[in-house]
């Protein structure tokens, strides 16, 4: 079984500020990684996949970066609309897919 | 406009069954790989089951297996879950998603808004 762990479970941030989110993998993922943004209320998004491509649609300001077992998404400056749950999926393992348990990003 | 939007959610005992389905448009639903992800209230994600293009390979969930049966009808662009024997741990917000790359795996690019399905006891 392929374990994703995400962390910190929350995160409070200033807009304007920093974001790093970690996802890190029991065994290696390769690039096989994507990261989604889901707001209350809402159906996730796909910003990222295999490990660092922005989605259509994905603002600049969010880069995802890792292989094998570590894996980062960073927001570079938050904006209001960035507060939400993020999480990590791995699917080199196909077909066994794998989410994280989300990391929320809060206003501080 | 590439969009899927369920249906069928409700509120129903233990033990009982229930069908959900997901219509799509504005793409060719033929050539994707499609899954069931849900999610229980406050919880994170969880996958529950996926199909091929053409359905011959299914995959479920230990949590679901021998309970839900994936199926989907190209000629009419949907997607069904059939879920047997519901139980309380089943209650969540269920959305189907299509895997982005045609005729494979992997991440998921579009998805429902889901539906929600509760079962009491």
């Amino acid at each position: 079984e392929i374990v994703m762990t995400q962390s910190p479970a929350t995160l409070s941030v200033s807009p304007g500020d920093r974001a790093a989110l970690s996802c890190r993998a029991s065994q290696t993922v390769s690039s096989s990684l994507a990261w989604y943004q889901q707001k209350p209320g809402q159906a996730p998004r796909l910003l990222i996949y295999g490990a660092s491509t922005r989605a259509t649609g994905t603002p600049a300001r969010f880069s995802g970066s890792g292989s094998g077992t570590e894996f980062t998404l960073t927001i570079s400056s938050l904006q209001s609309e960035d507060f939400a749950v993020y999480y990590c999926q791995q699917y080199h393992h196909w077909p066994l897919l794998t989410f994280g348990g989300g990391t929320k990003v809060e206003i501080k | 406009q590439v969009q899927l939007v369920e249906s069928g959610g409700a509120l129903v005992k233990t033990g009982e069954s229930l069908r959900l389905s997901c219509a799509v448009s504005g793409f060719t639903f033929s050539d994707h790989y499609m899954a069931w992800i849900r999610q229980a209230p406050g919880k994170g994600l969880e996958w529950v089951s996926y199909t091929s293009n053409s359905g011959s390979t299914i995959y479920y969930a230990d949590s679901v297996k021998g309970r839900f049966t994936i199926s989907r009808d190209n000629a009419r662009n949907s997607l069904f879950l059939h879920m047997n024997n519901l139980r309380a741990d089943d209650s969540a917000v269920y959305f189907c998603a299509r895997f982005a790359a045609p005729g494979t795996g992997g991440h998921l690019d579009v998805w429902g808004k889901g539906a929600t399905v509760s079962v009491f006891s």
